[in-house]
């Protein structure tokens, strides 16, 4: 079944670590997207990309990084300098970038010790 | 600025009754409109979707939703309610290539 693989579902950080969250779609789509999501406020975007080895800042970028090497792959880096990185994390997919039509992940719940 | 506003934070329903959740937008033209649910520690899943055409659009797992322009809302409606309903419900606008969410409202089924 084609879909869009997380992993981990749940990682521990030590303050000052970068952890890298991985994500996977096969259902060859071109969008994908990195959400953040904290109780109370919705889904805020991080990254997204609309094709490979392009990607755009979202409204909460700063101290996180992506790549898109592959048009599957989608991985999220959260670096030292995110000041309050305990999330939970979506990765989601379109077929067309921007309508909102959205496949998600089930998600990576990050916390930092 | 654009906005989506979900006014209920939680409701509270009874097995059986019926449910209408709220969602408004703010918006200079007319979105994309969407809803989307959410089990604990889960993924998002796609209930429906609004582009264009009839403004009553029916959805997965029994929903609808209803988009009225005059009022710039997009509310979702089951007309009974199971145990399994019992989730988050985000609703979301697409417009010029950005997509935004509301904050969301919990469901909360009692038998």
């Amino acid at each position: 079944d084609g879909g869009i693989t997380q992993s981990p579902k749940y990682l521990f950080r030590k303050e000052g670590q970068n952890v890298t969250l991985s994500c996977e779609q096969n259902l060859n789509h071109d969008a994908m997207y990195w959400y953040r999501q904290d109780p109370g406020q919705g889904l805020r975007l991080i990254y997204y990309s609309q094709i490979v080895n392009d990607f755009q800042k979202g409204d909460i970028a700063e101290g996180y990084s992506v790549s898109r090497e592959k048009k599957e792959s989608f991985p999220l880096t959260v670096t030292s300098a995110q000041k309050n990185p305990t999330a939970f994390y979506l990765c989601a997919s379109s077929i067309i970038q921007g309508t909102g039509e959205l496949f998600f992940g089930e998600g990576s719940r990050l916390t930092v010790l | 600025a654009q906005s989506v506003t979900q006014p209920d934070i939680h409701i509270t329903v009874s097995e059986g009754a019926s449910l209408e959740l709220r969602c408004n937008y703010s918006y200079g033209a007319t979105p994309y409109l969407f809803w989307y649910v959410q089990s604990p520690g889960q993924g998002l899943q796609l209930l429906l979707k609004y582009f264009s055409g009839d403004t009553l659009v029916q959805g997965i797992k029994g929903f609808e939703a209803e988009f009225k322009r005059s009022q710039s809302s997009f509310n979702l409606r089951k007309p009974s309610v199971h145990w399994s309903d019992a989730a988050e419900y985000f609703c979301a606008v697409g417009l010029y290539q950005k997509v935004t969410f509301g904050t969301g409202t919990k469901l909360q089924v009692i038998p």
